[in-house]
């Protein structure tokens, strides 16, 4: 199984911040990664595909990088609706495991 | 509109078995497979198996292997979660998911309680 690396667990942030959040898997996937983001209570919601593409309709402060093991989530200028938890996964290999989620709060 | 609705929240006790649908509507069923995904209370997205709504295969994680078991209908373009042997680790939000990612049902609550 590809095991999903995702750091840091929680951070702080003031609003307009860039924001970083990294994802290493285990084994070479390729580009197969999602990113979501989940608020409170709703089900999660993808951002990015296939490493850096954008999901219809998401702003384009969300981007994402990377291939082989290692990627990263940002958000160009963190704003107060982005308060959620963040996960990866990945989809080269069954099962398409996710990353442990990064929470992201406004400080 | 493109969506996914779940049935509501279950109560069942240690041992028992619970069947959670999954109703696609706005797109073709047999075109996308279905994902299962649990979270419990405060934790991350657990990925439990898939099914391929045309052919009726399946994949289960090594961890569900022998308590789940994914189906459908596809005449009534639904798809099914059922896992037995109950125990109260299993207390979560169930969700079903659409291949690639981008569709989700808002999830059903499983509650196992004695």
């Amino acid at each position: 199984d590809i095991q999903m690396t995702q750091s840091p667990s929680s951070l702080s942030a003031s609003v307009g911040d860039r924001v970083t959040i990294t994802c290493q898997a285990s084994q070479d996937i390729s580009n197969y990664l999602n990113w979501y983001q989940q608020k409170p209570g709703k089900a999660p919601k993808l951002l990015i595909y296939d490493a850096s593409n954008l999901e219809t309709g998401v702003p384009s402060r969300f981007s994402g990088s990377g291939s082989g093991t290692d990627f990263t989530f940002t958000i160009s200028s963190l704003q107060p609706e982005d308060i959620a938890t963040y996960y990866c996964q990945q989809y080269d290999n069954l099962p398409p495991f996710f990353g442990g989620g990064t929470k992201v709060e406004i400080k | 509109q493109v969506q996914l609705v779940q049935s509501g929240a279950e109560v069942k006790k240690p041992g028992a078995s619970v069947k959670v649908s999954c109703k696609a509507s706005g797109y073709t069923f047999t075109s996308y497979d279905i994902n299962w995904v649990r979270q419990a209370t405060g934790q991350g997205l657990e990925w439990m198996g898939w099914m391929n709504p045309n052919s009726g295969n399946t994949g289960y994680a090594q961890k569900f292997q022998g308590r789940v078991t994914m189906t459908r209908n596809t005449s009534i373009s639904t798809a099914y979660m059922e896992l037995s042997s109950l125990r109260s680790e299993d207390t979560a939000v169930y969700y079903c998911a659409r291949d690639p990612g981008n569709v989700w049902g808002k999830g059903t609550t499983v509650t196992v309680s004695s």
